[in-house]
């Protein structure tokens, strides 16, 4: 089956830009999506296709996809960005599931 | 404004079942796929299962696969979620998801959840 593999953990001072990567075979070729959860909440979708923002999402949040690696930017960190964040993709080529990521915990110092 | 409503958790010992229904509003139902995805207690993100919009077609994780069955009632705008066999593993936050489209892609909305503890 399909795995997707995250660092444990990021940290990143505010106002400096956070970077949280998703890999996986051939993941270039599949579209992507990006949660965050905060504490006690249910997730929430920041990047969707790889590349798109749902509404209300800031700007401050992109992702992209190249290769086997996948990643989420969040420029100008601020405190209330702290959150686990989850990848995520359908893979209809091998199982039909969707799979996650392990998640990434965002630290801000 | 989307809005999912989960109801039907709670305490059962092992080998017991449950069902979860999940309660849409604010959107056409039958127009995307819904899905139920868990996270037990201090872990990440787990997918169970989903039913797509555009076929009808279940899809279930293998961990739930035979003891696990969605449905939904289009009528009443929920998606039922019957847990048979159930095993202390399965204890977790149950979570309903909508689908951003009519066939599995991503999760846009999801409600807040019900607790599911199996122990004995």
């Amino acid at each position: 089956s399909y795995v997707l593999t995250q660092p444990p953990s990021v940290s990143v001072a505010p106002g400096q830009t956070a970077k949280i990567t998703c890999r996986g075979h051939n993941i270039g070729g599949r579209s992507v999506h990006w949660y965050q959860q905060r504490p006690g909440q249910a997730p929430v979708l920041v990047v969707y296709d790889g590349t798109g923002r749902p509404s209300g999402i800031p700007e401050r949040f992109s992702g992209s996809n190249s290769g086997n690696t996948a990643t989420l930017t969040i420029r100008r960190v601020e405190a209330a960005d702290e959150a686990d964040f989850y990848c995520q993709i359908w893979d209809g080529v091998s199982s039909d599931h969707y799979v996650f990521g392990s998640g990434t915990k965002v630290t801000v110092l | 404004e989307v809005q999912l409503l989960e109801s039907g958790g709670g305490f059962v010992q092992p080998g017991g079942s449950l069902r979860l229904s999940c309660a849409a509003s604010g959107y056409m139902f039958d127009k995307y796929a819904l899905g139920w995805v868990r996270q037990a207690p201090g872990k990440g993100l787990e997918w169970v299962s989903s039913l797509s919009a555009s076929d009808g077609n279940p899809f279930y994780a293998d961990s739930v696969k035979g003891r696990f069955t969605i449905s939904r009632d289009d009528p009443k705008n929920t998606v039922h979620l019957q847990m048979n066999s159930l095993q202390v593993e399965d204890t977790a936050v149950y979570y309903c998801a909508k689908d951003q489209y009519s066939t599995p892609s991503n999760f846009d909305h999801w409600g807040q959840g019900t607790l599911v503890t199996v122990s004995s």
